[in-house]
């Protein structure tokens, strides 16, 4: 298995507050991205990271920014929390863009009330 | 844009085969994937199509077809533990992985 964490796994928050997802991981991928997965909609993609402090916009990056300062940690901020960001986050990493495939971290369970 | 489509559920005998569909529309084609999810659990890569033609896998196959835009991921032999989410995804011209909802296969005996 490739060596993705993300922390925390679960969260509660109250809207309109700040959260902090952070995605670790140990593979030296130059690749990682964030996506949100919701019934109905599938994985959809919200930033990813082609670099250190190379990052660009996904499908549905409104509300969110991200960070990466090192190669083996990518940080997904949601800035004012909303109940519409409820949802499971997950990491991925690849080591190229193409073709090669994507491995996914474990998930984030956010619940935002 | 892209589009991707695949039935949002299906049902198969444990031990028959089930093919699973996916249909895309794409500006420029970079190869198509297929990942396994089990409820609760991250994806897991099962495949990756880039050329037309049959790529198999032990019991696992799929097929793409460029010039119609289709895929389909054969399962044989089924076992209980093939109950899962299959989602197809496909990468465009230059853009990142672009997933389909998912195929949500129930395996009964």
């Amino acid at each position: 298995d490739a060596g993705i964490t993300q922390s925390p796994r679960h969260k509660v928050t109250e809207t309109g507050t700040p959260v902090t997802l952070r995605c670790h991981q140990t593979e030296n991928h130059r690749y990682m991205y964030w996506y949100r997965q919701d019934p109905g909609h599938g994985l959809r993609l919200i930033h990813y990271s082609y670099g250190v402090k190379d990052t660009d916009k996904g499908e549905v990056s409104d509300g969110y920014s991200v960070s990466r300062s090192k190669t083996e940690d990518f940080l997904l901020t949601l800035e004012s929390a909303t109940s519409s960001q409820t949802s499971v986050y997950f990491c991925a990493i690849s080591e190229l863009a193409n073709p090669h495939e994507q491995y996914f971290g474990p998930g984030t369970r956010l619940t935002v009330t | 844009g892209q589009n991707i489509d695949q039935p949002t559920e299906m049902t198969a005998t444990e031990g028959a085969i089930v093919q699973i569909n996916c249909t895309y529309q794409t500006s420029g084609f970079n190869g198509l994937f297929w990942y396994q999810q089990h409820a609760g659990e991250a994806p897991t890569f099962l495949s990756y199509n880039v050329l037309d033609g049959l790529e198999e896998k032990g019991r696992f196959s799929s097929f793409l077809s460029r010039s119609k835009g289709y895929s389909y991921l054969l399962l044989k032999e089924l076992q209980m533990k093939d109950s899962a989410s299959y989602l197809c995804a496909v990468r465009g011209g230059n853009t990142p992985l672009v997933f389909g909802k998912g195929t949500r296969l129930s395996v009964i005996a």
